[in-house]
């Protein structure tokens, strides 16, 4: 099966730690992202790449950092800098171009105790 | 600057009705616009996109939705409701490609309720 698969489906993080979300996709999509839902807010972008080894800042990055050294996986880590981390986070990833759709995994559902 | 507007929070329908809902963006330029689905605690699914051509775009699960350039609307719709429906709608827009990233920028979302 084609798809995106984001992993752990829960994840507990104490205070003060780092915790790296996993995000593999075998659609042979170049472009990758990482979004963060809150409820009520909608999705915000975190990062994203649009090829291998090349990744940007979105709207809301501070706190969060990625790598993109293979084209199937974009792995986010969600550090200590972080204040807030508590949320659900989506990774998605898409043909090159405007006009293509999304595709989403299944969220990574952070939460700090 | 970029926005999408959902403006009901939620939408209840009862099961066989049609149901609409609403979306408006503010953008400069043709924009490409898109409508997923969430279910709880799940990813987004794609549902439909407006590109170009016909206002009248059909999608996935019986959905359709209409472009109006005048009104900067793309309201989803379904002719009869189902309870398999209730779910959690955002609407997208996008502008197209000119050389570089373009930002995709979501509404906050519409839970739709459907009742038996």
């Amino acid at each position: 099966d084609g798809g995106i698969t984001q992993s752990p489906k829960y994840l507990f993080r104490k205070e003060g730690q780092n915790v790296t979300l996993s995000c593999e996709q075998n659609l042979n999509h170049d472009a990758m992202y990482w979004y963060r839902q809150d409820p009520g807010q909608g999705l915000r972008l975190i990062y994203y790449s649009q090829i291998v080894n090349d990744f940007q800042k979105g709207d809301i990055a501070e706190g969060y950092s990625v790598s993109r050294e293979k084209k199937e996986s974009f792995p986010l880590t969600v550090t200590s800098a972080q204040k807030n981390p508590t949320a659900f986070y989506l990774c998605a990833s898409s043909r090159r171009g405007s006009n293509t759709e999304a595709f989403f995994g299944q969220g990574t559902r952070l939460t700090v105790v | 600057a970029q926005s999408v507007a959902q403006p009901e929070d939620q939408v209840n329908v009862a099961e066989g009705n049609p149901l609409t809902v609403k979306c408006t963006y503010s953008v400069s330029g043709n924009p490409y616009l898109f409508w997923y689905v969430q279910y709880p605690n799940r990813g987004l699914q794609f549902l439909l996109k407006y590109i170009t051509g016909d206002n009248l775009v059909k999608g996935s699960y019986g959905f359709e939705a209409e472009f109006n350039k005048s009104q900067t609307s793309f309201h989803l719709k379904k002719p009869s409701a189902l309870v398999s429906d209730s779910a959690l709608y955002f609407c997208a827009v996008r502008l197209p490609n000119s050389g570089g990233y373009q930002k995709v920028t979501f509404g906050t979302g519409t839970k739709l309720q459907v009742i038996p």
